[in-house]
């Protein structure tokens, strides 16, 4: 079975540009969370989406946004990015039937210059 | 406000030495500890869950535990491989969100 994809694996963009980043679940998953992951700050929670809504929400500016779509694929777009968005971004799905455990993928590296 | 803390911040091991990582949390209802091994550049890979004190989990060299107020990761007999970055997290507020410790860096020495 495959795992959850993340593409692009790398991105740079500068000041004041916006970025989609895109997550393929496992098949059969229907969840997907996105999360932040910074030397300073850890790991935090983005969103959650299931059914292609939005179902949870971490402490994140407007800037932050995502949806799912029919199949499961998730995307998550930041606006006017600024120096401090530069981060690992993961997502993770999560199956029916299961203890919760969440599956990550191997994240987006966003630089942000 | 729940919490998750992890102990210590880094850890370095000669392999073959044996040691244990502590997870302590401070979350109202406990719905869940899980724990993950990070490597560089990549995402975290799922190691257990943990639900009730005085449950115990183990794969290959590693043994989870969990008591009322904390949880511990104990390696035996490590390997150069076993180096990574180990997380607890416990769900937070509503579906499918973890709250993640900042992780205990694991380096094993040959």
């Amino acid at each position: 079975k495959a795992g959850v994809t993340q593409t692009p694996r790398y991105l740079i963009k500068t000041r004041g540009q916006q970025v989609t980043l895109s997550c393929s679940p496992i098949s059969g998953h229907r969840s997907v969370s996105w999360y932040q992951q910074t030397p300073g700050q850890g790991l935090q929670f983005l969103f959650e989406y299931f059914s292609e809504t939005q179902r949870n929400k971490g402490n994140f500016p407007g800037r932050f946004s995502g949806r799912q779509f029919s199949n499961s694929r998730s995307e998550m777009n930041v606006s006017t990015l600024e120096l401090g968005d530069s981060a690992l971004y993961l997502c993770a799905s999560v199956g029916p039937g299961t203890g919760g455990e969440q599956f990550f993928g191997p994240g987006t590296r966003l630089t942000v210059l | 406000e729940d919490q998750v803390t992890q102990s210590p911040e880094a850890l370095r091991l000669q392999e073959g030495e044996s040691s244990s990582l502590n997870c302590s949390y401070t979350v109202s209802g406990l719905r869940g500890l899980f724990w993950y091994r990070q490597d560089p550049g990549k995402g975290p890979e799922f190691l257990f869950t943990l639900y009730s004190a005085g449950e115990e989990k183990e794969k290959e060299r590693l043994k989870a535990t969990l008591t009322k107020k904390e949880s511990f990761l104990h390696i035996t007999a490590p390997k150069p491989e076993d180096s990574a970055t180990y997380l607890c997290a416990s769900p937070g507020p509503g579906a499918n969100n973890l709250f993640f410790g900042t992780g205990t860096r694991l380096t094993v020495i040959p």
